[in-house]
């Protein structure tokens, strides 16, 4: 199993331009999750779901739109990228519950908008 | 909404001390407190969790304690290695509204040899 796997590694972005942050898991997850990580700081939740066709705001969304319409994608869209969202990108899956959650991370993708 | 305070921001040991980190919680519903070690450059990865109906969960030299009374929760490191350092952040998972996972803001340990 690749787990979760994050597509690109890396992306330089023009103030303005629009980009999508591809994200997919073959773990048969339920839920699904976009963080992002500004440095030296926290992880901020900014878009989360919790099945195919259900998605739902973070602590932090606005800037950003989702889209489930599979269960293993769940792509992040950047629309008039702005310096603020300069940031670590990180999607992350889990089996959720009523009970434990353990999320497991793709390896991030490191955005920088000039 | 669930918000989750972590200190300290920055904590540096000497190999072979311990070393606490401590996280609260605002919703009185959050059932589920995991941790997070993040090394430099690398994803946060999971090492060890509790759930609301535990009060101490050790696994070698790393342990959790909870306290729901005051939305307090603990992650304590012993015998501290040099390949300890790293962010390590708290979280809360609250059962109702989506089960949402929302983390603390980091702690960074630095473990002198």
């Amino acid at each position: 199993n690749a787990g979760v796997t994050q597509t690109p590694k890396f992306r330089i972005l023009k103030i303005g331009q629009s980009m999508t942050l591809q994200c997919t898991q073959d773990m048969n997850h339920n839920y699904m999750y976009w963080y992002r990580q500004d440095p030296g700081m926290g992880l901020k939740l900014i878009y989360y779901s919790v099945g195919a066709g259900i998605t739902d705001k973070g602590e932090v969304p606005n800037g950003y739109n989702v889209s489930r319409s599979t269960t293993e994608d769940f792509p992040l869209r950047l629309e008039l990228a702005a310096p603020s969202q300069t940031s670590v990108y990180f999607c992350a899956s889990s089996y959720s519950s009523s009970g434990a959650n353990v999320l497991t991370f793709g390896a991030g993708s490191r955005l920088t908008v000039l | 909404g669930e918000n989750v305070e972590q200190h300290p921001s920055t904590l540096s040991v000497q190999e072979g001390d311990s070393a606490v980190i401590k996280c609260t919680y605002s919703d009185s519903a959050s059932n589920y407190f995991p941790w997070y070690k993040q090394e430099l450059g690398k994803r946060p990865q999971l090492i060890i969790d509790i759930r609301s109906n535990v009060g101490e969960k050790k696994d070698q030299r790393i342990a959790v304690t909870l306290n729901k009374t005051a939305k307090h929760f603990s992650l304590h490191i012993t015998e501290t290695q040099p390949e300890d350092s790293a962010v390590y952040f708290c979280a809360a998972k609250g059962n109702t509204g989506g089960f949402k996972t929302i983390f603390g803001a980091g702690t960074r340990l630095f473990v002198k040899a």
